[in-house]
């Protein structure tokens, strides 16, 4: 069984500029979502994907747009980067019968000077 | 506003040390609390919880709720220096008939000392 896995690792960006961060879920789940989480804070749900279509969305603003492709792997792109969007980005996967046990990926570190 | 909060924020304990973390929430429509451990970037399945009072085990660790009083502990026993990490509270509440995400708790950074 293979696990989540995020791509790229680690990522510098200057503000203004666009971010794509890549998601591959876990064998067998449809679902993805993806959550922010800054420096000593827990992480913060940005928004889930399943079948291809938005299925949620927390408190982040339009610039923060996402995909899910039919193989069910997922993009994040984020619009007009701001300082602080500094962030470990975690993707996470799960089952639609156990939508909410959540598999995390390693993440992408994303720095934005 | 839904919110989640975990005590203590930081704890240093030896091993060997029994510990006690902490988590209550407050948030509409409920459906299950989960526990992650975070070591360096991904956090990792611990248990999930959807009915007061069953107790959930694995190995040294072991987790129970309770939903009329709004929280959770995770027990660790006979604490080893690899259960050093950030252990992280999440609640499942959807809303709007729809899947939402897990709202988190800041997370509680445990250190066991050798």
């Amino acid at each position: 069984e293979t696990g989540v896995t995020q791509s790229p690792t680690h990522l510098i960006k200057t503000r203004g500029q666009q971010v794509t961060l890549r998601c591959s879920s876990q064998s067998g789940h449809n679902t993805v979502s993806w959550y922010q989480q800054a420096l000593g804070q827990g992480p913060q749900f940005i928004f889930q994907y399943y079948r291809e279509e938005e299925n949620g969305r927390g408190n982040f603003p339009p610039r923060f747009s996402g995909l899910q492709f039919p193989n069910y792997s997922s993009e994040l792109n984020v619009n007009a980067l701001e300082l602080d969007d500094s962030a470990l980005y975690l993707c996470a996967s799960s089952s639609s019968s156990s939508y909410n046990e959540q598999f995390f990926g390693p993440g992408t570190r994303l720095t934005v000077l | 506003e839904d919110k989640v909060v975990q005590s203590p924020l930081s704890l240093v304990v030896h091993e060997g040390d029994t510990v006690t973390l902490n988590c209550s929430y407050e948030v509409t429509n409920f459906r299950s609390l989960l526990w992650y451990k975070q070591e360096k970037k991904a956090p990792t399945f611990l248990f999930m919880l959807t009915s007061s009072g069953i107790e959930k085990k694995s190995g040294r660790l072991s987790s129970i709720l309770d939903k009329k009083e709004l929280f959770s502990i995770l027990n660790i026993t006979a604490t080893q220096t690899g259960d050093s990490a950030v252990y992280l509270c999440a609640v499942d509440h959807p809303s709007g008939g729809g899947a939402d995400g897990l709202t988190f708790g800041k997370g509680t950074h445990l250190i066991i000392q050798p």
